[in-house]
């Protein structure tokens, strides 16, 4: 079975751009998770998307959105980037119901915003 | 989600089994037991979870103290390639329930040829 995958896997922006990265996940999960990986910050909880709907949300502001399509896979966007942006963006699947919280993560998408 | 306290660091001796502990002393009946591991540059990788009996899998061992306050993540031929951090997490059980994990520092460990 396929991993989850990550587009672009690299990304050079410039301050005050905006950037939407893509996430495909493992046939048959249903939930997309975004992380964001940052040496100050470690691994921080983006949001998650669940059959199309946003289920969960973490402490970033309103300029990081996204969204999940009929078929899972799922986009982040953010918008005016800004330097503190720069970060490696994972997302992981999952089945997303019953008891367990085993997500599989994709290789991430490394941000550069100059 | 309780909270878990893990060593920053440590060292092993490639072949040799390596123990990382957690600590997780306000650990709830419903939360369990999580470990990933994340390889340089990569994405973190699931490698076990528990509730309270222990655990194998082709990966690892999990052994979870009977007061489930702190639990044992035993890699029993380090290779390598398990050079990665390695992060404790617990998580309330909840049947359909957002998949949010909280990731801490973790443990730094390094294999040594």
């Amino acid at each position: 079975k396929a991993g989850v995958t990550q587009t672009p896997r690299y990304l050079i922006k410039t301050r005050g751009q905006q950037v939407t990265l893509s996430c495909s996940p493992i046939s048959g999960h249903r939930s997309v998770s975004w992380y964001q990986q940052t040496p100050g910050q470690g691994l921080q909880f983006l949001f998650e998307y669940f059959s199309e709907t946003q289920r969960n949300k973490g402490n970033f502001p309103g300029r990081f959105s996204g969204r999940q399509f009929s078929n899972s896979r799922s986009e982040m966007n953010v918008s005016t980037l800004e330097l503190g942006d720069s970060a490696l963006y994972l997302c992981a699947s999952s089945l997303g119901q019953g008891y367990s919280y085993e997500q599989y993560f994709g290789p991430g998408t490394r941000l550069t915003v100059t | 989600d309780a909270k878990t306290t893990q060593p920053t660091s440590m060292d092993c001796a490639e072949g040799r089994a390596a123990n990382l502990p957690c600590n997780h002393s306000t650990i709830s009946g419903n939360e369990y037991v999580y470990w990933y591991r994340q390889i340089h540059s990569q994405g973190p990788q699931y490698i076990i979870h528990g509730l309270k009996n222990n655990e194998t899998n082709e990966m690892a061992s999990l052994i979870i103290t009977e007061d489930r306050k702190s639990s044992t993540l035993i890699l029993p031929h380090a290779t390598l390639r398990d050079t990665a951090v390695y992060y404790c997490i617990v998580r309330v059980g909840v049947f359909q329930g957002a998949q949010k994990l909280v990731f801490g520092q973790g443990t730094r460990l390094t294999i040594n040829p």
